[in-house]
């Protein structure tokens, strides 16, 4: 089982509605959970970090975690264009522990 | 300008050569990373390190090697060991714990 996975896609979604990205893990003592997004050619950029149960709102942007379910999520409100991009979900494991693990991605595309 | 440096940007390795990549950070931060990416896949974990002086083998260090003799720079050689070196390595740091990691711009390495 891999550490982290994530459906390769790829997601097509209409502009202005909502993409959801999903991912899960597998060591269950995981503390820290991120989603990169990632363009085509260029190095990822941290989107959001969650660290508890629930979620977590940025803008267009909530992170949903569900420990118990070893389930991480990536909502995308009001989707445009420029949200067509790889989207990356990685995971820490126990504190003391700084390996950063990724799933292989999930590509979005947004259509106009 | 805090952040992370990576070079060069692009780099070329005749083969049976070793090459090494450059990562400078002036965050302060205490862990280093080293992933490789190829073309329409994820992040793989090459190395990381938590302190100066100490590393720790990813998923795929076979032919890869690292120092961390100083807290802000982590280069990785790549070595002739290496059969298919040819990918996108980026170089991430972050604050030990719970810190998300940042990534510098990467270096595409090619193989002639």
């Amino acid at each position: 089982q891999k550490e982290v996975e994530q459906n390769s896609g790829p997601l097509s979604v209409p502009e202005g509605a909502i993409a959801s990205l999903n991912c899960t893990y597998s060591d269950r003592v995981s503390q820290s959970f991120f989603w990169y997004r990632q363009y085509s050619g260029k190095s990822p950029e941290l989107i959001m970090s969650i660290y508890s149960n629930g979620d977590k709102e940025d803008g267009r942007f909530t992170a949903q975690l569900n420990k118990a379910s070893q389930y991480v999520s990536l909502l995308i409100r009001d989707s445009q264009p420029s949200d067509s991009a790889t989207y990356l979900c990685a995971v820490k494991p126990n504190f003391g522990n700084e390996k950063l693990t990724f799933g292989t991605g999930t590509r979005l595309t947004i259509i106009p | 300008d805090g952040g992370i440096t990576q070079s060069p940007k692009y780099l070329f390795r005749k083969e049976g050569q070793n090459v090494t990549l450059s990562c400078e950070q002036n965050l302060n931060h205490d862990a280093m990373y080293w992933y490789r990416q190829d073309p329409g896949q994820g992040l793989r974990l090459i190395y990381y390190s938590q302190i100066v002086n100490d590393f720790q083998k990813g998923d795929i260090a076979e032919g890869y090697s690292v120092s961390r003799e100083k807290k802000e720079s982590f280069p990785l050689t790549v070595t002739s060991a290496q059969k298919n070196p040819t990918a996108f390595y980026l170089c991430a740091s972050s604050m030990k714990r719970v810190s998300e990691a940042f990534f510098g711009q990467g270096t595409r390495l090619t193989v002639v």
